[in-house]
């Protein structure tokens, strides 16, 4: 059981350059997450997804883009890295919008920016 | 705007005890879930527990507990006799009645630290 899976799970960038963080997930889900957790903070929305081509902005989306080519993929994309970025990064699906639906989380990409 | 707050920094209990971890939260939608999610230090969210805000019973899960005061706005963790594998972070988070999907706020977390 794959569930949601992301790479890389390490990464280290020089400020200004770019990346693509990889999310794909194998449980047929329409809803995709993106979250950033600060050092010793809890997790913030950067951007969703309801479904393939649609996708819109959570609470901290500056700096990010995004897109949802396929239901199964949900790359988050940062062209130009700062050093405010450095964070531990989240994907996670969910096969509802509904409030008690459980959603399922990747093991997480720990960004650098130096 | 929705807001989750958890107090409680850090935590330490003794093995084989419970423990109650504080969170309160803030929201004017009359309808909402309450999730626990434990971070152990290899970094992985894993889901304890799930309160919504109609349900006429507390949350019961194992060893995980909730208790939930609606008209306090707390929905704290209880866990009973604690495990030395109990050690992590614990985040509180809400989801609200959006169609737009289920998305989480989350608080900024309480580090439970199990002593043998």
């Amino acid at each position: 059981n794959a569930g949601v899976t992301q790479t890389p799970k390490f990464r280290i960038l020089k400020i200004g350059q770019s990346m693509t963080l990889q999310c794909t997930q194998d449980m047929n889900h329409n809803y995709m997450y993106w979250y950033r957790q600060d050092p010793g903070m809890g997790l913030k929305l950067i951007y969703y997804s309801v479904g393939a081509g649609i996708t819109d902005k959570g609470e901290v989306p500056n700096g990010y883009n995004v897109s949802r080519s396929t239901t199964e993929d949900f790359p988050l994309r940062l062209e130009l890295a700062a050093p405010s970025q450095t964070s531990v990064y989240f994907c996670a699906s969910s096969y509802s919008p509904r409030i008690n639906t459980e959603a399922f989380f990747g093991q997480g990409t720990r960004l650098t920016v130096v | 705007a929705q807001k989750i707050t958890q107090t409680q920094p850090g935590m330490f209990v003794q093995e084989k005890e419970a423990v109650t971890l504080d969170c309160t939260y803030d929201t004017s939608d009359p309808s909402y879930g309450l999730f626990w999610y434990k971070q152990p230090s290899s970094g992985e969210m894993i889901f304890l527990i799930y309160q919504g805000s109609y349900d006429q019973q507390n949350a019961t899960e194992g060893r995980y507990s909730l208790n939930f005061q609606k008209a306090r706005k707390s929905a704290n963790l209880v866990i009973s006799a604690s495990q030395l594998g109990d050690s992590a972070m614990y985040f509180c988070a809400m989801s609200s009645s959006n169609n737009a999907g289920n998305m989480l706020t989350f608080g900024g977390g309480t580090r439970l630290m199990v002593k043998p």
